[in-house]
């Protein structure tokens, strides 16, 4: 069974670059026909997609955020990383990382459990 | 790239039937045939309930359907139990490998 695992600091500073690692297993990030993506929840707000990696590691970002998103994959170790610069309050968030299906439709159908990121200083 | 539109809260009594809309534009539900549905439990991860607008994974009960008409995509759940009430949120495919999420909606089941 496919499993994802965020990680990474649940504190950051205003103008600081909040970093999170996705950790898979139960599957590989660079099989194909699989794309990985990243999604937060403001607190008792909805969802919000922030970018997508593919198998091949070609790299797809919300329009809003592409500034300041970078996403990357380490095949080795079967993670794949968010980083989002200059934060501010607003960036205040559950960030999930999650499998976004594209063979026999296109679905996120395996999700991290989310993990609460705080901008405060 | 804006947010899909949802209503804030529905509600329905055990049995009854309810349908929760998403209304986008032609660039994003009307454009493609990648509508998906999620339902979340407060502090848990959403999980899939239907996909490319009216599919429905394995497990998932034939009791969630889903459809679209032009730029809006409806939710039906029939058959209401008290286990059904979470929030959904639905999603789209929005072009250029980008991904459009609905502000979300609480299903009260009465």
């Amino acid at each position: 069974q496919l499993q994802l695992q965020e990680s990474g600091p649940g504190l950051v500073k205003p103008s600081e670059t909040l970093s999170l690692t996705c950790t898979v297993s139960g599957g590989s990030i660079s099989g194909t026909s699989h794309y990985w993506g990243w999604i937060r929840q403001p607190p008792g707000k909805g969802l919000e997609w922030i970018g997508s990696i593919s198998y091949s590691g070609s790299t797809y970002c919300n329009p809003s955020l592409k500034s300041r998103v970078t996403i990357s994959g380490d095949t080795s170790k079967n993670q794949f990383s968010l980083k989002l610069s200059s934060v501010a309050a607003a960036d205040t968030a559950v960030y999930y990382c999650a499998r976004l299906r594209s063979r026999d439709g296109y679905t996120f159908d395996f999700w991290g459990q989310g993990t609460l990121v705080t901008v405060s200083s | 790239q804006s947010a899909l539109t949802q209503p804030r809260s529905v509600s329905g009594s055990p049995g009854q039937s309810v349908t929760i809309s998403c209304t986008g534009t032609s660039s994003d539900v009307g454009g493609y045939n990648y509508v998906s549905w999620y339902q979340q439990y407060p502090g848990k991860a959403p999980k899939v309930m239907i996909y490319d607008v009216s599919k429905r994974p394995s497990g998932v009960p034939d009791r969630f359907s889903g459809s679209k008409s032009g730029n809006t995509a409806s939710l039906t759940i029939s058959g209401l139990q008290a286990e059904d009430e979470a929030d959904y949120f639905c999603c789209s495919y929005a072009g250029s490998y980008t991904w459009v999420f609905g502000g979300g909606t609480k299903l009260t089941v009465l």
